[in-house]
């Protein structure tokens, strides 16, 4: 059974019109990450919820935004989705700060036209 | 900033060799290691972890070393079949504060 869930696999935006991606654990872990991952590249962390905090990466730019309403959920936020950021967004989840190994997603592969 | 990479972007193989595929970490406070497969259009896949206060960790097939001294890790897959094709990242940690860095990943083919 799916543990880390993302919805949808694929999304396909236009320039500047947000969008909204999701991530659902049935996990109960604490912690929850959204990566970027672009082709060919190691995936990048923008940012991490540790329970309800929030913590950004500081090269993370301000067009990504997250939520996390409750420990199962978190979405990714792009405000104003540029041809640069299309890429896969994975999402990750692990128990506590003390346990390491982060279980990912299968992704979102978003498309901007 | 600290940085983890590796030696061979691209390792080509025969079904039923053995595969080692390499890391260098450079932050000597990492505790933790870990080594995922990614396969195409998928998420990381975990595949072993290491702490640093081991040098070898064994799965199926898979093997884990830790050389400490010279800030390398290193995954040994036995007898690697079709199914092994895919990316492999190596990726650092601090069991304290929950952030693993990953290295640039290298990508197994393996011909049948």
């Amino acid at each position: 059974d799916a543990m880390v869930i993302q919805n949808p696999r694929y999304q396909v935006t236009q320039f500047g019109k947000p969008v909204t991606l999701s991530c659902s654990q049935t996990l109960n872990h604490n912690v929850m990450y959204w990566y970027q991952q672009k082709s060919s590249q190691a995936p990048k962390l923008l940012f991490h919820y540790y329970d309800k905090d929030f913590n950004n990466e500081a090269d993370t730019p301000d067009n990504f935004q997250s939520r996390r309403p409750n420990t199962s959920f978190c979405f990714l936020d792009i405000r104003s989705p540029g041809l640069g950021d299309a890429a896969m967004y994975l999402c990750a989840t692990t128990p506590t700060a003390s346990t390491d190994t982060q279980y990912f997603g299968p992704g979102t592969r978003l498309t901007v036209l | 900033g600290e940085s983890v990479g590796l030696h061979l972007p691209t390792l080509s193989v025969q079904e039923g060799d053995n595969s080692i595929i390499n890391c260098a970490y450079s932050n000597s406070a990492s505790d933790y290691f870990i080594w995922y497969k990614q396969e195409s259009g998928k998420g990381p896949q975990f595949i072993i972890d290491i702490r640093s206060n081991m040098d070898k960790r064994q799965g199926q097939r898979v093997t884990v070393l830790l050389n400490k001294t010279v800030k390398h890790l290193s995954l040994q897959i036995a007898a690697t079949q079709p199914g092994d094709s895919a990316v492999y990242f190596c990726a650092e940690g601090d069991t304290g504060f929950q952030k693993l860095v990953f290295g640039t990943g290298t990508r197994l083919l393996v011909s049948p």
